[in-house]
């Protein structure tokens, strides 16, 4: 079974400034993906971002990037220039692929952006 | 159309009542979620429809009845529940046809805040 663990519950960040969101996973598959959802109070879950475990290339969003190491399964988020909007909770998934499963989520960060 | 569009948004019920969330995507999407989520937590799978059948039902009580009436449609109804029922329910959808890779990317709708009193 996948496990997903996100090992920081609260983060704090000054507005404008770098933040990175932890994140390890568990799994037996050499074939995956891995996401970052947001939820902010509005509660909808949206995609921040997307990695195949096949490209060794980190992906890029924007203001928000991945640290993305196979081999010590570790998956971080980067954002950059952090603004109020940003303020949510963060959440690391997993998906073996080749059905529909539903993804495994760790516990979640809650960003706290400073004005 | 890239939305997953969920009614309702608020839900008060009591513990005795009958009542029902509905979920809607026309992405073309295959197959369809609910989830349960609990202030501050991850959200939790209940059911999972492929292709119109439920695929997997993560052991959820027979007080929640999901039914898939169409690969558009997810509809969840709810019959003598708890007040520890009471949390957000997600509804989301997932493209899984056609020879695309499936890569498990879940579009969430905006979700229905149910309360049990």
């Amino acid at each position: 079974a996948q496990t997903v663990t996100q090992s920081q519950p609260e983060m704090s960040v000054q507005e404008a400034e770098t933040v990175t969101l932890s994140c390890t996973y568990d799994t037996s598959e050499s074939d995956y993906y891995l996401f970052w959802y947001k939820q902010p109070p509005s509660r909808q879950m949206i995609l921040v971002i997307r990695q195949e475990a096949y490209k060794q290339q980190n992906a890029t969003e924007n203001r928000f990037s991945v640290n993305f190491q196979k081999a010590a399964k570790s998956f971080s988020l980067k954002i950059s220039d952090s603004q109020l909007g940003d303020a949510a909770m963060y959440f690391c998934a997993h998906h073996s692929g080749g059905g529909a499963d539903g993804l495994t989520f760790g516990k979640g960060t809650h960003l706290i952006i400073q004005p | 159309d890239t939305e997953v569009t969920q009614t309702p948004k608020h839900l008060v019920m009591g513990m005795t009542n009958k009542k029902s969330l509905k979920c809607e995507q026309h992405m073309g999407h295959r197959a369809m979620y609910w989830y349960k989520q609990k202030a501050k937590k991850p959200p939790e799978l209940m059911f999972v429809y492929s292709y119109e059948k439920l695929s997997i039902n993560e052991s959820v009580p027979s007080r929640f009845s999901p039914e898939c009436p169409n690969s558009s449609l997810l509809n969840l109804h709810l019959h003598a529940l708890q007040p520890e029922d009471s949390a957000l329910y997600l509804c989301a959808s997932s493209q899984t046809a056609g020879g695309l890779v499936d890569t498990g990317e879940l579009f969430f709708g905006e979700g229905s805040r149910l309360t049990v009193l």
